[in-house]
C-alpha cells in the first residue's frame, strides 16, 4: 500500500495570505488529523476528520480549518497568515475511529515571511 | 484534563549503554500508548505501542512498560547504537479520539 501523502513538500507564504495543504490517506483509511510541528511546541493537534465530519478540534484560532472529500483526502486551510504559523504540517491518518496505530505523512514545511 | 508530559527533553548516552524516556498522562480514559521516533527532517515513525490490558511490551532492543495506576509510561532502548539518535515521542488518546504527544526527547548516542 502507498504511505500518506502530502502536497506541497515545501510552500513560502507572506503574512496576510492564505494557504491550502493535502494530505492523501493510506487507501482504506477514514480518519485524518492534522498536527502543527514547531522547535518550541512540539506536535500539538488541530483536528481530525473521519468519514468527512469533523470529529475533534484542538486549541487552535478559527482561522486554521479543514475539511475532508468523500475520497477521504483532506485539506488543511489557514487564512491570514502570521509569522508564527511558520512550521510543519504533518497529517496522519488511521482506518477507524478508534484508538489505534496512526501513520504520518512527509509533512508540509510552511514559512511566512 | 488534556495533557501529557515527557521527560528528560535531552538525553545523551554511550553506545552500548541503556536509555530511558518517562512520560505521565492526566486522563485516565486513556487506553493507548503510542510511541514515536522521528529523525531529523523525517517524518514521526511509530516504533512500539501498549494498550492498558498489559503492563509490558518488547520488540527487540525496545520495551514499554505502562503503570495505569500511576498514570505512567515509560520507553527502555538497551544497547543503544548511533542509529537510535533521534527524536522520541510518547502520546497518549484522550476521551473523545484525540492523540495528545508529550514534548518529545532528543537522544543522542555517542559512538
Amino acid at each position: 500500500k502507498a504511505g500518506v501523502t502530502q502536497t506541497p513538500r515545501y510552500l513560502i507564504k507572506t503574512r496576510g495570505q492564505q494557504v491550502t495543504l493535502s494530505c492523501s490517506p493510506i487507501s482504506g483509511h477514514r480518519s485524518v488529523s492534522w498536527y502543527q510541528q514547531t522547535p518550541g511546541q512540539g506536535l500539538q493537534f488541530l483536528f481530525e476528520y473521519f468519514s468527512e465530519t469533523q470529529r475533534n478540534k484542538g486549541n487552535f484560532p478559527g482561522r486554521f480549518s479543514g475539511r475532508q472529500f468523500s475520497n477521504s483526502r483532506s485539506e488543511m486551510n489557514v487564512s491570514t497568515l502570521e509569522l508564527g504559523d511558520s512550521a510543519l504540517y504533518l497529517c496522519a491518518t488511521k482506518s477507524g475511529g478508534g484508538q489505534e496505530t496512526q501513520y504520518f505523512g512527509p509533512g508540509t514545511r510552511l514559512l511566512v515571511l | 484534563g488534556e495533557n501529557v508530559e515527557q521527560h528528560p527533553s535531552t538525553l545523551s548516552v554511550q553506545e552500548g549503554d541503556s536509555a530511558v524516556i518517562k512520560c505521565t498522562y492526566s486522563d485516565s480514559a486513556s487506553n493507548y500508548f503510542p510511541w514515536y521516533k522521528q529523525e531529523l527532517g523525517k517524518r514521526p515513525q511509530l516504533i512500539i505501542d501498549i494498550r492498558s490490558n498489559v503492563g509490558e511490551k518488547k520488540d527487540q532492543r525496545i520495551a514499554v512498560t505502562l503503570n495505569k495506576t500511576a498514570k505512567h509510561f515509560s520507553l527502555h532502548i538497551t544497547e543503544t547504537q548511533p542509529e537510535d539518535s533521534a527524536v522520541y515521542f510518547c502520546a497518549a488518546w484522550v476521551q473523545g479520539g484525540k492523540l495528545i504527544f508529550g514534548q518529545g526527547t532528543e537522544l543522542s548516542v555517542k559512538p
